[in-house]
């Protein structure tokens, strides 16, 4: 089992639609959460990080299950500009880091 | 501040040639790692260091060598390239964040290999 996985999509929706991306993560000692967002062919931003309590940043929401090992994001009335591929990062370390990055959700938001 | 920089942007090199990929931050982030990503693959770490002179080895390590001996530089060196290492490779460099955000990471724009 691969130890980050993500909806494989790609994801095609309309502008304005909600999408909803799932992450699981298999090491149950993960101590901090984040996404990071991909264009093409660029390197990956972060994005938003994950906390116990959710958190949201304008149309981004982010939730934290760490009893189901489950992290999401959603982003509401999605842009044109929100295409890309969206990363799912665990650090397995508390002090100091080891990152484990997810495969990818590809999104296109369609006009 | 330039952020996390890398150079070359693009590199074809033949099998068993030797080079230096460049990477340097102007943050004095204390920590600073490489990674490959492959199609269908999430980014996997190479090696990382946590400061000056103090390097270790990820989850792929075989075929690279890095030395830090400033805060701001971490050269990645692939020793006699093989064309499994063709990939994108990027640099990073991380602090932690403060608010409980955990450490969080910034990368550079990648250096594109390609071994014939």
């Amino acid at each position: 089992r691969k130890e980050v996985e993500q909806d494989p999509g790609p994801f095609n929706v309309p502008e304005g639609a909600t999408v909803a991306f799932n992450c699981t993560y298999s090491n149950s000692a993960s101590q901090s959460f984040f996404w990071y967002r991909q264009d093409c062919r660029k390197e990956p931003k972060l994005l938003m990080s994950v906390y116990s309590s959710g958190n949201e940043d304008g149309r981004f929401t982010a939730q934290l299950n760490r009893a189901s090992q489950y992290i999401s994001l959603l982003i509401r009335d999605s842009k044109l500009s929100d295409s890309a591929t969206y990363l799912c990062v665990v650090n397995l370390r508390n002090y100091g880091q080891n990152f484990v990055f997810g495969p990818g959700t590809r999104l296109s938001v369609l006009p | 501040n330039a952020g996390v920089t890398q150079t070359p942007k693009f590199q074809v090199l033949k099998t068993g040639q030797s080079m230096t990929l460049q990477c340097a931050q102007d943050m004095n982030h204390e920590y600073m790692s490489w990674y490959r990503q492959d199609p269908g693959m999430g980014l996997r770490l190479i090696h990382y260091s946590v400061g000056a002179g103090i390097t270790d080895q990820g989850e792929v390590p075989n075929g690279y060598n890095v030395s830090r001996s400033t805060t701001e530089d971490f050269p990645l060196r692939l020793l006699s390239a093989a064309p499994s290492q063709t990939s994108v490779y990027f640099c990073a460099s991380s602090y932690k964040a403060s608010g409980g955000r955990g450490y969080e990471q910034y990368f550079g724009p990648g250096t594109r290999l390609t071994v014939t």
